[in-house]
């Protein structure tokens, strides 16, 4: 199994461009999670999903969009990037029900200048 | 006041030495998880924990739901475990993916 994958590992923008963090698991994760990373600030959620179709809001969604049309792909989409975007993004996933372990990708660090 | 404090924010230890990492917590918890991330690096599970203790080579794992207070202990510590550990909780009737996360903690272990 690859685990949770994440693309690209790095990006950098320039303000008001718009795209998309992919990321994808094969452990038929129910669960999947974005998370933010910032110094000094600890990882802060952005946007989760509890199944294909169900989306919902973390503490700092502004300026993201999410889908899950299915149960492999969370892909996190930034609207219209700002400076303050610029982070470590990491995507989670777990099984859901009782098993609570959340397996990390990699990461991408994006620079929005 | 943050929901998960950890502490110390930064040990830094000699090699062989034994070390602890604190957590607490404010909130009702269903489990509470310990994560290593190494400098440039992603993140790995260490623990999951809802009760008692658990044990992974020199890494020991422990959680008093009472006092909501955990710790992280690390045996014969090695320059290979200088990473930040981080301990993070699911808040009790939260979604499974909406995790709280403390700071951090930043090992350093000396050769």
């Amino acid at each position: 199994n690859a685990g949770v994958t994440q693309t690209p590992k790095f990006q950098v923008l320039k303000t008001g461009q718009s795209m998309t963090l992919q990321c994808a698991q094969d452990m038929n994760h129910e669960y999947m999670s974005w998370y933010r990373q910032d110094p000094g600030m600890g990882l802060r959620l952005i946007h989760y999903s509890v199944g294909a179709g169900i989306t919902d809001q973390g503490e700092v969604p502004n300026g993201y969009n999410v889908s899950r049309s299915t149960t492999e792909d969370f892909p996190l989409r930034l609207l219209s990037a700002a400076p303050s975007q610029t982070s470590v993004y990491f995507c989670a996933s777990s099984y859901g029900g009782d098993n609570y372990e959340q397996y990390f990708g990699p990461g991408t660090r994006l620079t929005v200048t | 006041k943050n929901e998960v404090e950890q502490s110390p924010q930064n040990l830094t230890a000699q090699e062989g030495e034994f070390i602890t990492i604190n957590c607490s917590y404010s909130v009702g918890i269903s489990a509470l998880h310990w994560l290593q991330q190494h400098p440039g690096g992603g993140i790995v599970s260490l623990f999951m924990l809802s009760s008692g203790k658990k044990k992974h080579g020199r890494l020991i794992a422990t959680i008093n739901i009472q006092e909501k207070h955990s710790s992280l202990h690390i045996t014969a510590s090695h320059p290979r475990d200088s990473a930040v550990y981080i301990c993070a909780v699911y808040n009790y009737g939260g979604s499974q993916g909406n995790l709280i996360f403390g700071k951090g903690t930043k090992l350093s272990v000396k050769p």
